[in-house]
């Protein structure tokens, strides 16, 4: 156990939904990463947030958005959904908002876009 | 652009084998080398890492030493188990850039 929560687990939609990921970061860590997993695509960085501010940005696409609260927790938001969306999306956080941190991943949210 | 490749899978292995899982990279600038384990159902989990040229990350008895003159960073285990079956990614980061770049995984069955 890392320690870095997401929920839902699973999540099935349709084309054209919106849906939020969220993530609970480990206790004391200041950054969190989100990260697409998907066959042809691979694992591929979307969005670095530090302390509720946005420190770096992958290749996320302009329907996905997201956010840090002051608590710290994060959530993904997507929107107008594509089948080519369907993905494990990842959290990840670090204490700090080095890249070279070391990072604790959460198990993931299975998306299916049907 | 910043990449890395990493060998093909699946790797199929005896108990007790020697791993390497070869992975280069290109990048511009001094990244830092990571790899990462992904066992079934699971998150990805940092096995090692190295910062800078030369270093050598080492974890659980598997190791990478950072080779700039090579750009690599192989993966190496003298005895695999059973318990070592995972996916496994090599990954760098460019602090500047802000970015981590992850290769295409290698997925490691162990045999009894």
């Amino acid at each position: 156990d890392s320690g870095v929560t997401q929920t839902p687990k699973h999540l099935i939609t349709a084309t054209g939904q919106r849906v939020t990921l969220r993530c609970s970061p480990r206790s004391g860590d200041l950054s969190v990463y989100w990260y697409q997993q998907s066959l042809d695509q691979g694992l591929q960085f979307l969005i670095q947030y530090y302390n509720g501010e946005e420190r770096a940005k992958g290749n996320i696409l302009e329907r996905f958005s997201a956010q840090q609260f002051p608590d710290l927790h994060s959530e993904l938001n997507l929107s107008s959904l594509e089948l080519g969306d369907s993905a494990l999306y990842f959290c990840a956080s670090s204490v700090d908002e080095g890249f070279a941190d070391t990072q604790y991943f959460g198990p993931g949210t299975r998306l299916t876009v049907l | 652009g910043n990449s890395v490749t990493q060998m093909e899978g699946p790797v199929t292995l005896s108990e007790e084998a020697f791993l390497t899982i070869n992975c280069t990279y290109t990048a511009t600038g001094y990244p830092s080398l990571f790899w990462y384990v992904q066992y079934p159902g699971e998150g990805l989990q940092l096995l090692l890492k190295a910062t800078k040229a030369d270093d050598k990350g080492s974890n659980k008895g598997f190791e990478a030493t950072y080779r700039k003159e090579t750009t690599s960073f192989h993966l190496e285990k003298g005895s695999v188990q059973v318990s070592d079956s995972a996916v496994y990614f090599c990954a760098l980061s460019l602090p500047k850039a802000g970015d981590m770049r992850f290769g295409a995984g290698t997925r490691l069955t162990v045999k009894p």
